[in-house]
C-alpha cells in the first residue's frame, strides 16, 4: 500500500521568511496530493491540493510542487506570519480508487 | 452548512472500560472515514464507510474496535475493552468522492489510564 514520509517533523522560521515542507510517496499510481493544516484544538483543514496532471499550483502565499518522476511533493509558504503556526500534514491517494494516506506531520512555528 | 462534528471532544477512561465515539458527517457525504493519530505520528487510516457499508477496514488495529454506520448517516467507533495504547486523537472525515477532498471533524482525544 501507499506509504507517505514527511520532513521535517518540526520547523521554526522567523516571521516573513519562507517555509518548505517535503513529502515522498511510494505508490506511483497516486494522483491526488492534498495538504492539511491543523490548528490547536481543531481538525485538519484542507489548504491546497494538487493533482498529478500539473506540476505546480499556487494560492496567494501557499504553493505546492509535484515531481511525479521522483515521487515527491512539497509545500511552500512565503512571507510567513504567526498565524501560519500549526501542524501541516501531506497526504496521497488514488482519487476515486483508494483512501488517503498521511504523512506524520510537520509542526511549523513562526516567530514574530 | 454544518461541518463534520465529533463527540465527545475529550474522553478519559480506565484500562478495560468501554468508550464510544460518535461522528456526524457532512450531510450528503456518502464516504465516511475514521483515522487515528498517536502522539507525534502520522494520521493513520482505520476504516472507510460508503453509506452504511464498510468499504475498507484494513486499518482497524484489532477486534477490540467496532465501527458502525447504521442508516448511512452518523457513525460510531467503540473500543472495548480499552488498552493504554489506544490513547490518541481519533478523527472522522467525510467526502463526496472516495480519495478526494475530505473534511475533518475536530477530533476526539482519547486517554486511557
Amino acid at each position: 500500500g501507499e506509504n507517505v514520509e514527511q520532513h521535517p517533523s518540526t520547523l521554526s522560521v522567523q516571521e516573513g521568511d519562507s517555509a518548505v515542507i517535503k513529502c515522498t510517496y511510494s505508490d506511483s499510481a497516486s494522483n491526488y496530493f492534498p495538504w492539511y493544516k491543523q490548528e490547536l484544538g481543531k481538525g485538519p483543514q484542507l489548504i491546497i491540493d494538487i493533482r498529478s496532471n500539473v506540476g505546480e499550483k499556487k494560492d496567494q502565499r501557499i504553493a505546492v510542487t509535484l515531481n511525479k518522476t521522483a515521487k515527491h511533493f512539497s509545500l511552500h509558504i512565503t512571507e510567513t506570519q504567526p498565524e501560519d503556526s500549526a501542524v501541516y500534514f501531506c497526504a496521497a491517494s488514488i482519487s476515486h480508487n483508494n483512501d488517503m494516506r498521511f504523512g506524520a506531520g510537520t509542526r511549523l512555528t513562526v516567530k514574530p | 452548512e454544518a461541518g463534520v462534528t465529533q463527540f465527545p471532544s475529550h474522553s478519559v477512561i480506565e484500562k478495560g472500560q468501554t468508550v464510544t465515539l460518535r461522528c456526524d458527517p457532512i450531510s450528503g457525504h456518502d464516504n465516511l472515514y475514521w483515522y487515528r493519530r498517536v502522539m507525534g505520528k502520522e494520521i493513520k487510516f482505520l476504516l472507510h464507510f460508503v453509506k452504511e457499508s464498510k468499504q475498507d477496514e484494513s486499518g482497524m488495529p484489532n477486534n477490540r474496535f467496532l465501527a458502525e454506520r447504521t442508516g448511512g448517516t452518523y457513525s460510531t467507533l467503540k473500543v472495548q475493552p480499552a488498552e493504554l495504547e489506544d490513547s490518541g486523537v481519533y478523527f472522522c472525515a467525510s467526502s463526496q468522492l472516495r480519495g478526494a477532498e475530505a473534511f475533518f471533524g475536530q477530533g476526539t482525544r482519547l486517554t486511557v489510564v
